[in-house]
């Protein structure tokens, strides 16, 4: 079955540190790939997006991703966290032709510590 | 970009009972889309609804359980009919602001529902 996967559920980690959460989907065709995340009380707000071009795509707040075709893989970093991305992540795939079917992954809530 | 506001935000409502959840957007937008998070997972696709055409609905959902209305290009409404506690998830609505496949979706706040 065709499907997003999140390496990690939950990911508690200190400010200043380095962070990287693992996406991976099973879709064979064209895809477009996006980075949600949602802060606590708050809307899903886009992170990032990438459709075309450039595989290391850039997006708000430092964050950054990298699209792995070989591996089905869109990873999200960030080289140094802040207390203020504590947050639930959401990586979510649209093949380029299923009219906005978005599929998610299961999440990654990441709690950062003072 | 697009503004979604939703209604009610949050509810409590019992069994047997249904709840229609509005979604009103701030531009006119063909592609909506319905999703359901229940407790501690992610966003499920329930159905698209494009505004002059039926709704089409994902694997495991049916009309009869989640009706939906879509009247113009700006609103949609989703009932959760006959609820049970099953039912209890926050169901947000979605909007594609492009026009056309695979872009953005722009997220609304979510209505958290529990059933009793």
């Amino acid at each position: 079955a065709q499907s997003v996967s999140q390496h990690n559920h939950h990911v508690i980690l200190s400010e200043a540190a380095s962070l990287e959460l693992g996406c991976n989907y099973s879709y064979g065709g064209t895809v477009n790939l996006f980075w949600y995340v949602q802060y606590p009380g708050q809307h899903l707000q886009l992170l990032l997006k990438y459709f075309s071009g450039d595989p290391l795509v850039k997006g708000i707040k430092g964050f950054e991703a990298e699209f792995i075709k070989s591996k089905f893989s869109f990873n999200l970093r960030k080289p140094s966290v802040q207390w203020s991305d504590t947050a639930e992540y959401f990586c979510a795939v649209i093949q380029t032709d299923s009219w906005g079917k978005l599929q998610f992954g299961a999440g990654t809530q990441v709690v950062v510590t003072p | 970009s697009a503004v979604i506001s939703q209604k009610p935000s949050r509810d409590i409502c019992q069994r047997g009972t249904s709840l229609t959840i509005q979604c009103q957007v701030d531009s006119q937008v063909t592609m909506m889309f319905w999703y359901r998070q229940q407790p501690g997972q992610s966003l499920t696709l329930i159905a698209t609804a494009n505004q002059g055409s039926e709704a089409t609905y994902e694997s495991g959902f049916v009309i009869d359980k989640f009706p939906i209305s879509r009247p113009n290009l700006t609103f949609s409404t989703l009932t959760v009919s006959n609820m049970s506690p099953e039912d209890s998830s926050i169901y947000l609505c979605s909007v594609d602001a492009s026009g056309s496949s695979g872009n953005e979706q722009f997220f609304g706040p979510g209505t958290r529902l529990t059933v009793l």
